[in-house]
């Protein structure tokens, strides 16, 4: 079963207006989450991470946003930039037992267009 | 800023032979983790390894093994390949201070 959900395969946006990329997950222990971007032929990036103890983390035109009691956090950008274009994993982790191993979503295919 | 390197990038192999791939890790980070990314899916957390000692295991094979060694740097093993085993293989290391952890660039396996 898949713990970590992105169900938008791709989203495409125009330069300049904001981005929000979801992502729902199952597993009540996960207490910290983490989005990573990814280019082909490379590795993820780590992009902002959030702790289950707060609601928002904010990092320039990165902002993350948890719903704890929905199980769903997102991912806004803005302003977006045709460099943004890349595949985004959400990632979350159970901090307590599992030595911060990472379960992912499927990711989602972001697109900016000039 | 050093990154977590990976060899080799890109890997062939033959049904039934073996490979080894590398991983080393940045400077003063404990913790590797190994992920397995097959095609179109989500990587898989394989294995995970604190000061030298195994911490966690996902699903992984009885085929592969891995290691850390004093260096920090880690080695995944896998024998007897398969077809179903041609993937990116991602390591990750994390620092004691850091949550969060950092990426290499992927070896690719193929297995022909």
């Amino acid at each position: 079963d898949q713990q970590v959900k992105q169900n938008s395969p791709s989203l495409s946006v125009q330069e300049g207006r904001i981005s929000i990329l979801n992502c729902d997950y199952t597993n009540s222990m996960f207490d910290y989450f983490l989005w990573y971007k990814k280019y082909p032929a490379e590795g993820p990036t780590f992009l902002i991470s959030i702790s289950s103890i707060k609601d928002k983390n904010e990092d320039g035109r990165f902002t993350v946003f948890l719903n704890k009691s929905a199980k769903h956090l997102s991912l806004h950008i803005v302003p977006s930039q045709p460099g943004d274009s890349a595949v985004y994993f959400c990632a979350a982790s159970d901090s307590g037992g599992s030595n911060y191993k990472l379960t992912f979503g499927k990711g989602t295919l972001l697109t900016v267009n000039p | 800023a050093a990154g977590v390197i990976q060899s080799p990038r890109h890997l062939i192999k033959e049904k039934r032979e073996t490979a080894t791939l590398k991983c080393y890790p940045i400077p003063r980070h404990d913790t590797v983790y190994w992920y397995q990314q097959g095609p179109g899916q989500d990587p898989q957390f394989l294995i995970s390894f604190y000061e030298k000692m195994q911490s966690d295991k996902g699903s992984i094979p009885d085929r592969f093994s891995a290691q850390q060694f004093s260096d920090y740097h880690s080695e995944l093993n896998m024998s007897s390949l398969e077809l179903g085993d041609s993937a990116l293989y991602f390591c990750a290391t994390k620092g004691v201070s850091y949550n969060e952890q950092f990426f290499g660039p992927g070896t690719r396996l193929t297995v022909l």
